[in-house]
């Protein structure tokens, strides 16, 4: 079955770093991706839809610069977290759609963000 | 718009007995809906979807669900409740043409006791 891969599964970083999140399709090819952040006990928030070879499109009140998003081949996005500071901690899904048709998203096993 | 209300973010069930999961939602256009099981610090996996045809949904690990139109619902249920059930599960909308956008309920926490 389709398989979507997040990497890291868990980091840690300093206050005012940036941290890059992977998130990949392992045997399909994903023109489009999505990333949620899920907060403790929480449901999960789009934050934005990545799309191969073009900008992605940011969820309303979800900041551009912060949350860096690039999505250069059919198989890869990347969450860029610029100079993060500690209410970004939070655990952040990927996914995306194998066959549109099928309505099916994917989703990674999640990359759990904690700054100190 | 769309919106997805799950009532009791906490049920606890003994093992063996019904489990009934709540969602309604809000579309206004006809909806996609799904269910998606979340084990502890793990992504979503999905149980089941309603897309069209027959409302009864049956999902994996014997879950199923029924779509009602006129009740705007759609509670997952499971004859005989097991302790690997144990785990976060979420209702989700999405709307046919809406760029298949999930929204997803605040999700329901599932206890099973022995």
């Amino acid at each position: 079955g389709a398989v979507v891969s997040q990497h890291p599964s868990w980091v840690i970083c300093k206050s005012g770093t940036s941290v890059k999140i992977e998130c990949r399709s392992l045997d399909f090819q994903a023109t489009t991706m999505f990333w949620y952040r899920q907060f403790p006990k929480q449901s999960l928030m789009l934050m934005a839809t990545s799309n191969e070879g073009s900008k992605a499109t940011y969820e309303q009140g979800v900041e551009k610069d912060k949350f860096l998003i690039n999505h250069a081949s059919l198989t890869l996005s990347t969450l860029t977290v610029t100079s993060a500071h500690p209410e970004d901690s939070s655990f952040y899904i990927c996914s995306a759609y194998r066959d549109l048709a099928k309505n099916i998203q994917y989703f990674g096993a999640g990359t759990r963000l904690s700054v100190l | 718009a769309q919106s997805v209300t799950q009532l009791g973010s906490h049920v606890s069930v003994s093992e063996g007995a019904l489990v009934l999961l709540r969602c309604n939602y809000s579309s206004s256009v006809p909806p996609y809906l799904f269910w998606y099981v979340q084990y502890p610090n793990q992504g979503l996996q999905l149980l089941l979807k309603y897309t069209t045809g027959a409302t009864l949904v049956k999902g994996i690990n014997g879950f199923e669900a029924e779509f009602k139109k006129s009740e705007t619902s759609f509670h997952l249920t499971k004859p005989s409740a097991h302790m690997s059930d144990a785990a976060e599960y979420f209702c989700a909308v999405s709307e046919r043409g809406g760029g298949n956008k999930l929204t997803f309920g605040t999700g329901t926490q599932l206890k099973v006791e022995l």
